[in-house]
């Protein structure tokens, strides 16, 4: 158990660039979450997926925002056009879907937009 | 919907002092409530978590959190810290068991 892996750590672009991020989850685990951190905030809920089926999103998740799980293992977050406001840690969690499964967190992406 | 309240957003403490941090909730059905650490540098991780049965919940490390129902709140605690319990703490409560909704956080941070 590795446990859950996020990169890159850091990520600085000029508005209006677009942006990947990739969350490699704890293996066999079949939930992935991606929540979103502002400065000064808790973590905030933007979707999740159980395997590759994304079954929630947040309406804090515009139509800029895509994220993918394609063979149920790693997931992509992609962001298009950024703005100043998406500025944020992006954090990535994931667990076994039991009920009442922890879960566990990544150390997180650093979104700085110029 | 759930909101979490963390009435303190920095809490110093000496070590081996006692330290309490507040979390309040409001929801009109029952929850699932949780404490989450993130020491510097590091992710979150699941401090503990109240989902049904004894009101008390503890840790590994020395924490419990009580659920009070009436008073809607899962205030944290513990008698003696250390240095190493330095960290931010977050309160979260949820419905079901991935969504979850946190509050802003505590900063601990314990001097010699």
């Amino acid at each position: 158990d590795t446990g859950v892996s996020q990169d890159p750590r850091h990520k600085i672009t000029k508005r209006g660039q677009n942006v990947t991020f990739r969350c490699d989850p704890i293996s066999e685990h079949n939930r992935l979450y991606w929540y979103r951190q502002t400065l000064g905030q808790g973590p905030e809920f933007l979707t999740y997926f159980q395997n590759e089926a994304q079954l929630e999103k947040s309406r804090l998740l515009s139509d800029r925002f895509s994220a993918e799980r394609p063979k149920g293992s790693f997931s992509t977050l992609e962001i298009q056009r950024t703005e100043q406001g998406d500025s944020a840690m992006y954090l990535c969690a994931s667990s076994s879907g039991q009920n009442n499964s922890p879960l566990h967190f990544g150390n997180g992406t650093r979104l700085t937009v110029t | 919907a759930q909101s979490v309240t963390q009435l303190d957003s920095q809490v110093p403490v000496f070590e081996e002092a006692p330290v309490e941090l507040r979390c309040n909730y409001s929801s009109s059905v029952s929850v699932y409530l949780f404490w989450y650490v993130q020491y510097p540098n590091q992710g979150l991780q699941l401090l503990l978590k109240y989902l049904s049965g004894s009101t008390l919940v503890e840790s590994i490390n020395g924490f419990e959190a009580e659920f009070n129902k009436s008073q809607t709140s899962f205030h944290l605690r513990k008698p003696s810290v250390h240095i190493s319990d330095t960290a931010e703490y977050f309160c979260a409560v949820s419905l079901n068991d991935y969504k979850l909704s946190f509050g802003a956080g505590t900063t601990v941070t314990v001097r010699a």
